[in-house]
């Protein structure tokens, strides 16, 4: 079957960095999003991946191993809004998305 | 700005009594879809269209059904809620161009109370 494992929670205090981890068995790999959705609302599309290696956005950072199967999304100076959850999902063979549940973030001062 | 909206907002309906979820879209995308998430839980694919072909997930229950009349629009029908149904309805448009990835973007969803 396919599968995406995040962890279902971390925290993190204000002005740190912090790194949320995504591993992927799937049919097949288009590349890989990740997505932001705060408690109530919908995800909002963050980053892609489909090459190895680190794409960087700002404060948000991706990297992609396809090889390990592994991802991660790494955001530096944490600021109160960064609390939500982060959505890894994945594009397989059939270009169907697989969705990771998510990783729920809490920021704390 | 061009977006994807959805309405209601927030829906309560009774346990059997049908309910319609729509969603509009300015982006002129060609591939619209049809999610239900639960809390802490992943966007579950209901359906999709790409154009006017429309494709239902194998283990979408009879009870949702989707229309397309035109490019801009989508309706979810539940025939008959139940408990279970309780969620929050995720509408999301991408634009296939030809093997290029294109992300999802998702209305503001609508959130379904079954009373």
């Amino acid at each position: 079957g396919q599968n995406i494992d995040q962890p279902t929670e971390m925290t993190a205090t204000e002005g740190a960095i912090v790194q949320i981890n995504c591993t992927y068995q799937t049919s097949g790999f288009n590349g890989l999003f990740w997505y932001q959705q705060h408690a109530g609302e919908a995800p909002t599309f963050l980053s892609y991946n489909v090459l190895d290696g680190l794409e960087e956005k700002g404060r948000f950072s991706s990297f992609l191993s396809r090889s390990k199967g592994y991802s991660y999304l790494l955001l530096k100076e944490l600021q109160m809004k960064d609390s939500a959850s982060y959505l890894c999902a994945v594009e397989d063979s059939n270009y169907q998305l697989i969705w990771g549940a998510g990783t729920k973030l809490i920021i704390k001062p | 700005d061009a977006m994807v909206i959805q309405n209601p907002r927030y829906q309560v309906t009774q346990f059997g009594k049908p309910v319609t979820l729509s969603c509009s879209q300015t982006l002129n995308h060609n591939v619209m879809y049809w999610y239900q998430q639960k809390s802490s839980q992943a966007p579950k694919l209901l359906f999709h269209y790409y154009d006017k072909d429309f494709n239902n997930e194998a283990d979408t229950p009879d009870n949702f059904q989707s229309r397309r009349p035109n490019t801009s629009f989508c309706f979810l029908d539940i025939r008959s809620p139940g408990l279970g149904d309780a969620a929050m309805y995720l509408c999301a448009t991408s634009r296939d161009v030809g093997g290029r990835w294109s992300p999802l973007h998702f209305g503001n969803g609508t959130r379904l109370t079954v009373t």
